[in-house]
């Protein structure tokens, strides 16, 4: 069955670090792999989007990396902020959204 | 663009009674829309798909007579959690996708329930 791992469950980093969050499928090929954020008692907000043929795609200070090899993506936020704490999902397309349980993320000032 | 409400944003109800969540896409029209659930501190889990016009197919598990979705325009998803009892508490959040073979889901605030 597919399944959709993020490697921890909570990360803490101190301001201005960069942030980098994991994201690892079996048992897929998605078409597309979706970053989301979500704050406590919120729906997820959608931040970026990336291809199966895409390697990287950035927006602002969140960069994705999609690596179908290895079958993982990795999230990074650089100059984190404290603003930037929150629960970050992965999900895979197309036909329908699977996520992961999500990292939740500290950024400490 | 890309705005989903949801309607209400929270519901407090006793045991057997029935609760109707509306999603609605604000500002695109949405062929189709997903309905999540979610528990403290753990994931999304779809619960059923739904596109206009036609019947919901829900997730293994999902009891499809509990919980009713009717997805009746391109704006207006609504669930109906019957009869419903304190195990059904938790956290619904609905999801859009637009036309044109649109990728990316946006997501309504969620509605929480509790169920007394």
């Amino acid at each position: 069955s597919q399944k959709i791992e993020q490697n921890s469950e909570a990360l803490n980093i101190q301001e201005g670090k960069t942030a980098t969050l994991t994201c690892n499928y079996t048992n897929y090929s998605p078409a597309y792999l979706q970053w989301y954020r979500q704050d406590p008692g919120r729906g997820p907000v959608f931040l970026l989007l990336i291809r199966e043929n895409e390697k990287e795609k950035r927006k602002e200070r969140l960069k994705v990396t999609f690596d179908t090899t290895l079958k993982q993506s990795l999230f990074h936020i650089t100059a984190s902020q404290p603003a930037d704490s929150a629960t970050y999902l992965c999900a895979l397309g197309p036909r329908d959204m699977r996520f992961g349980a999500g990292t939740r993320l500290t950024v400490k000032p | 663009g890309a705005v989903v409400s949801q309607h209400p944003s929270w519901v407090i109800c006793k045991s057997g009674t029935s609760v109707k969540i509306e999603c609605r896409s604000l500002d695109f029209q949405a062929t189709t829309m997903f309905w999540y659930r979610q528990f403290p501190k753990q994931s999304l889990m779809l619960m059923a798909t739904s596109n206009e016009g036609s019947k919901a197919t829900y997730e293994q598990g999902v009891e499809k007579d509990k919980f009713l979705i009717n997805h009746a325009s391109l704006t207006l998803s609504t669930l109906t959690v019957t009869s419903a009892h304190p195990e059904d508490s938790s956290f619904y959040i609905c999801s859009a996708r637009g036309r044109g073979g649109s990728e990316t889901q946006y997501f309504g605030p969620g509605t929480r329930l509790l169920v007394l």
